[in-house]
């Protein structure tokens, strides 16, 4: 398997814009999680969905952020409009989520800077 | 909000030497992980505890869960450069949730 895999791997965009990121989960799993990793806050969870649904959407900062899965194997992350202060490493995690498994594997995130 | 506080934040010490990483909380915690990350790259998963006071020894690692399962520990013997990386322990809350609150981290550099 090739792993969680996230696109793009580097983004740099100006502050305003519109940000789209990717993530294709490991096939099979039904968990996918996004983070957001910064120096100051260390890893945050954004937002998981459970087989495509959202469970939890505590973590996404404000409505300038949005997620979807509209299908098991694809989710996207959208900023509009970007900050500066979104600058950070996003990372897509995914599980097989049932019985007593825990275990997340992590993509290899995209590092996105806002100027 | 449940927080994972870990200690010490850094750390760097010489090749050979012990050292232990601490990951203590007020919450308990249905099971916990240690990750390990290096530069560049997402975390990547070392071990997972479910039972209080679980010992878990991956080679030169050794991972033990509190009784409580509100802590957890990490001791590395004969440290190597190849250990040098972001230590971080990540606990779920819950039995039916998959929501994973990180530790601090501990960013350990092993010195040849």
């Amino acid at each position: 398997d090739a792993g969680v895999i996230q696109s793009p791997r580097h983004e740099v965009t100006e502050m305003g814009q519109e940000v789209t990121l990717r993530c294709k989960p490991i096939s099979g799993h039904n968990s996918l999680f996004w983070y957001r990793q910064t120096m100051m806050r260390g890893l945050e969870l954004l937002i998981y969905f459970n087989n495509n649904v959202p469970i939890d959407d505590s973590g996404m900062p404000e409505d300038r952020f949005s997620a979807k899965m509209p299908n098991a194997s694809f989710s996207t992350l959208k900023i509009q409009p970007s900050e500066p202060r979104d600058s950070a490493v996003y990372f897509c995690a995914s599980s097989f989520s049932g019985g007593t498994s825990y275990e997340q594997y992590f993509g290899p995130g995209t590092r996105l800077t806002v100027t | 909000t449940q927080l994972l506080e870990q200690s010490p934040q850094f750390l760097s010490i010489q090749e050979g030497e012990n050292l232990t990483v601490y990951c203590n909380s007020s919450s308990v915690f249905s099971s916990l992980q240690w990750y390990r990350q290096e530069p560049g790259e997402g975390p990547v998963l070392l071990v997972t505890v479910v039972t209080g006071g679980e010992v878990k020894k991956l080679k030169r690692l050794t991972f033990q869960f509190g009784d409580a399962r509100k802590d957890s520990s990490l001791h590395i013997t004969a440290a190597q450069p190849g250990d040098t990386g972001l230590y971080l322990c990540a606990g779920v809350v819950g039995a039916r949730t998959y929501k994973y609150i990180f530790g601090t981290g501990t960013r350990l550099k092993v010195l040849a």
